[in-house]
């Protein structure tokens, strides 16, 4: 079955240490985002990418980085820089385009908690 | 200006009833618009598509008005099971670049018996 997959779907983490979220699809998609959600809130926009090599920042990219060396695959790193990490992390993919079929699909997502 | 921006909610509806959902976006050159619903604890799930010309998938309607850059969502004959956050999601970027997906906050609908 074709789809997106995250890893792990619980991840605990020492405040100072980085940690790396993962993120696989097989779905051929060309675009990937990472989004964290905190409680209560919406989704907001980490990191995306549209093409291999090529990624460009969101809404609140401080404290993280990716890397797109794979179409499939599209790593997220929180780093110590990181004040606030302890959220929900969800990655999605879609096809590239302007057209109505560009909805996103999402992995089942990362609650990462820092203790 | 937040650039995708909902109802703050949350709505609680009787069973049966029905409720509208609506959402401003800022960035006019916004390509394509969706409807997603998510569960509690859960990753967010396509609900649909919104096309120009409106359009129907059973009891649910979305609307699009581009002059007033809105999108709608009404759910008629409210179920239990339509209890879930409702997000509004954009995609486009200000630069005019496709592929930038933007969600808004969501509005929680609670329907009850």
């Amino acid at each position: 079955d074709g789809g997106i997959t995250q890893s792990p779907k619980y991840l605990f983490r020492k405040e100072g240490q980085n940690v790396t979220l993962s993120c696989e699809q097989n779905l051929n998609h060309d675009a990937m985002y990472w989004y964290r959600q905190d409680p209560g809130q919406g989704l907001r926009l980490i990191y995306y990418s549209q093409i291999v090599n090529d990624f460009q920042k969101g809404d609140i990219a401080e404290g993280y980085s990716v890397s797109r060396e794979k179409k499939e695959s599209f790593p997220l790193t929180v780093t110590s820089a990181q004040k606030n990490p302890t959220a929900f992390y969800l990655c999605a993919s879609s096809i590239v385009g302007g057209g109505q079929n560009t909805e996103a699909f999402f992995g089942q997502g990362t609650r990462l908690t820092v203790v | 200006r937040k650039e995708v921006e909902q109802d703050p909610g949350p709505f609680n509806v009787p069973e049966g009833a029905t409720v509208a959902f609506n959402c401003t976006y800022s960035n006019s050159a916004s390509q394509s618009f969706f409807w997603y619903r998510q569960d509690c604890r859960k990753e967010p799930k396509l609900l649909m598509s919104v096309y120009s010309s409106g359009n129907e998938d059973g009891r649910f309607t979305a609307q699009l008005n581009r002059a007033s850059q809105y999108i709608s969502l009404l759910i008629r004959d409210s179920k239990l099971s339509d209890s879930a956050t409702y997000l509004c999601v954009v995609n486009g970027s200000p630069s005019g670049g496709y592929n930038k997906l933007i969600f808004g906050a969501g509005t929680r609908l609670a329907v009850h018996p």
